[in-house]
């Protein structure tokens, strides 16, 4: 079935270095790429998206990029805070609504 | 964003007992609304797709007589966890898109519930 594979499944960067995550996507049909950051107990919160229609996308630090004809996308942070540390999920969709997440990439940002 | 409100946020049930969790879109109507299972560390964990007025569709490998899903109206879905057992123990989390034609999909708080 469709699936999405997420890297790596952990990362520790210094404060103010920048932090990459890559998914890749198996249906070539998923034409939204939303990432989450969930932190501990909490819910997951949307923190930026993008669509099929663009290569790239960015808002203030975070910026995430697309290739289509890969089927990969990537979360890019830069100049981390302690406060970015949390658990990073990549998503993809299937059909008109549906999600399916990538396995997540626990990030620490040592100050 | 929409806001999507989950009750309750923690349960502890013993062994054979039913558990409803409620899932409410509190500014918008949901037609559509999605279940998520989480592990500790783990990912989410799509279980079924809840229809306002219909029934739900459930994903591979997953009991839809254990986990009964109803939408009966566009703004509350519940899930009931059937005659629990310890491993159905595990963080639920429901989820639905912020209005028609939004594909940005927006989580309840979770529920952790821990079956003794």
């Amino acid at each position: 079935g469709e699936n999405v594979e997420q890297h790596p499944s952990t990362l520790s960067v210094q404060e103010g270095d920048s932090a990459v995550i890559k998914c890749t996507y198996s249906d070539s049909a998923s034409n939204y790429f939303p990432w989450y950051k969930q932190e501990l107990g909490k819910r997951p919160q949307l923190i930026i998206d993008i669509r099929s229609n663009v290569g790239e996308k960015k808002d203030q630090r975070i910026a995430v990029t697309l290739n289509k004809t890969a089927k990969h996308f990537s979360l890019h942070i830069t100049e981390t805070q302690p406060e970015d540390s949390a658990v990073y999920f990549c998503a993809a969709n299937i059909g008109s609504y549906k999600l399916i997440f990538g396995s997540g990439t626990r990030l620490l940002v040592r100050p | 964003g929409a806001v999507v409100s989950q009750h309750p946020s923690r349960v502890i049930c013993k062994s054979g007992t039913s558990v409803k969790i409620e899932c409410r879109s509190l500014d918008f109507q949901a037609t559509t609304m999605f279940w998520y299972r989480q592990f500790p560390k783990k990912s989410l964990m799509l279980m079924a797709t809840s229809n306002e007025g219909s029934k739900a569709t459930y994903e591979q490998g997953v009991e839809k007589d254990k986990f009964l899903i109803n939408h009966a109206s566009l703004t509350l879905s519940t899930l009931t966890v059937t005659s629990a057992h310890p491993e159905d123990s595990s963080f639920y989390i429901c989820s639905a898109n912020g209005g028609i034609g939004d594909e940005k999909l927006f989580f309840g708080s979770g529920t952790q519930l821990s079956v003794l």
